[in-house]
């Protein structure tokens, strides 16, 4: 069964580094999401991305944050500097919006857990 | 701001039992209402609902939305130890078509 996957599943950083969380959607998917979960909180949205650009994104994804789809495959999120906050375990997810109404379920990879020093 | 209660945000129930999990929500421009389960990391996709009063089915799972009283609920019947997860639910509205999750409903299944 197709799937999203990412990498690393886990990584460790001082403060103030930069950070790039990899993602390999589901071939055919289309839009692509990024969403984060602080440990013990909700699961929120960070950004959407569709036909090589940003469709939409939430007050969280600050100047700090950055997506890019450098080829036909991944997709990645740069955190530039980080802070002790953007601890959190980041999803990557894809849909292929072919649903009723121009709906699609999104489907999640496992997640990259991020723990800032 | 758009905004899914989910309760009750824990339960505790023993193998055979039938677990009712609420959702309800406050948003602008609905599209459409999911149930994830979570366990360790990613949510898995159970259910999608866009049209109220339809029953979606799933082994011992089931969901229907109402988009009158704007809630939802999910259903697990004759529940097993395996059931034991976060379920969450979320919902996509607006033209941000991003999805805002409920704090989830922790379940857990004891033998």
């Amino acid at each position: 069964e197709p799937e999203v996957t990412q990498t690393p599943s886990h990584q460790v950083t001082q403060m103030g580094q930069e950070v790039i969380l990899r993602c390999v959607p589901i071939s055919n998917h289309l839009y692509f999401y990024w969403y984060r979960q602080i440990l013990g909180q909700k699961v929120e949205f960070l950004v959407s991305f569709y036909n090589n650009e940003i469709s939409e994104k939430s007050e969280i994804f600050d100047d700090q944050f950055s997506v890019e789809r450098p080829d036909g495959s991944n997709f990645t999120l740069k955190i530039r500097s980080t802070k002790l906050e953007d601890s959190a375990m980041y999803f990557c997810a894809s849909s292929s919006r072919l649903g009723p109404a121009n709906t699609g379920e999104l489907f999640f990879g496992e997640g990259s857990r991020l723990t800032v020093l | 701001e758009d905004k899914v209660v989910q309760s009750p945000l824990s339960l505790v129930v023993h193998e055979g039992d039938t677990v009712t999990l609420n959702c309800s929500y406050e948003v602008t421009n609905f599209r459409s209402l999911l149930w994830y389960k979570q366990e360790k990391k990613a949510p898995t996709f159970l259910f999608m609902l866009t049209s109220s009063g339809i029953e979606k089915k799933s082994g011992r799972l089931s969901s229907i939305l109402d988009k009158k009283e704007l809630f939802s609920i999910l259903n697990i019947t004759a529940t097993q130890t395996g059931d034991s997860a976060i379920y969450l639910c979320a919902v996509e509205a607006g033209s941000a078509r991003q999805l805002t999750f409920g704090s989830g409903t922790q379940l857990t299944v004891l033998p």
